[in-house]
């Protein structure tokens, strides 16, 4: 069954440096997203991407991410200059072209910030 | 905001039991969907119901929708070891991202 892969599965990195996670949605979705959860908490809406550009994001999503398509198949969220509350478990997620539709998630990403 | 609430939080039973988790929700939605997580894992897609659906199966599972009460339940059968884990109601809008309870966890007992 097609799936969403992420990588890395575990990053650590320092406090200021900038950091890349890496998403390979199902092939024939149109829609890309990135969720993050913090240990413990809730699953949050980072981001949404569509059509080659981003269609909706979330307070949290400020000016240290980013998102990009490079390819035809990578999608990436960039995290410029990383701060200790940004450890988190990062998701990426992808759906079909139609409103209502199911949204697959990767494993994850765990990035700690020390 | 529409976020899916879960209850109860914490849930433990014994194997062969049956569990039932329920969501609540609190504006319009387009779908509600349901997730399990295990421990530092990914969210594994049980199954999606449309708003316009009342109740959906899928194996073990069985999912109820409300929307004049605007709440779902899950109800997962004859559980089993392998069905402990994190469980969590994602609600949908049109705008396609998805609303995260903050889920239900679940102990089955051998």
């Amino acid at each position: 069954e097609p799936e969403v892969t992420q990588t890395p599965s575990h990053q650590v990195t320092q406090m200021g440096q900038e950091v890349i996670l890496r998403c390979v949605p199902i092939s024939n979705h149109l829609y890309f997203y990135w969720y993050r959860q913090i240990l413990g908490q809730k699953v949050e809406f980072l981001v949404s991407f569509y059509n080659n550009e981003i269609s909706e994001k979330s307070e949290i999503f400020d000016d240290q991410f980013s998102v990009e398509r490079p390819d035809g198949s990578n999608f990436t969220l960039k995290i410029r200059s990383t701060k200790l509350e940004d450890s988190a478990m990062y998701f990426c997620a992808s759906s079909p072209p139609v409103s209502g539709n199911t949204i697959y998630f990767g494993e994850g990403s765990w990035l700690t910030v020390v | 905001s529409q976020q899916g609430e879960e209850d109860p939080q914490a849930l433990s039973i014994q194997e062969g039991e049956n569990a039932t988790m329920n969501c609540s929700y609190k504006t319009s939605i387009n779908n509600l969907q349901w997730y399990r997580q295990n421990s530092g894992r990914g969210l594994v897609h049980l199954i999606l119901i449309r708003s316009n659906e009342r109740e959906k199966h899928s194996g073990r599972l069985r999912v109820t929708l409300d929307t004049s009460k605007k709440s779902s339940s899950l109800l997962i059968t004859a559980s089993r070891a392998a069905d402990t884990a994190s469980y969590f109601c994602a609600t949908g809008s049109n705008d396609y991202k998805l609303s995260f309870g903050a889920g239900t966890t679940v102990t089955v007992r051998a």
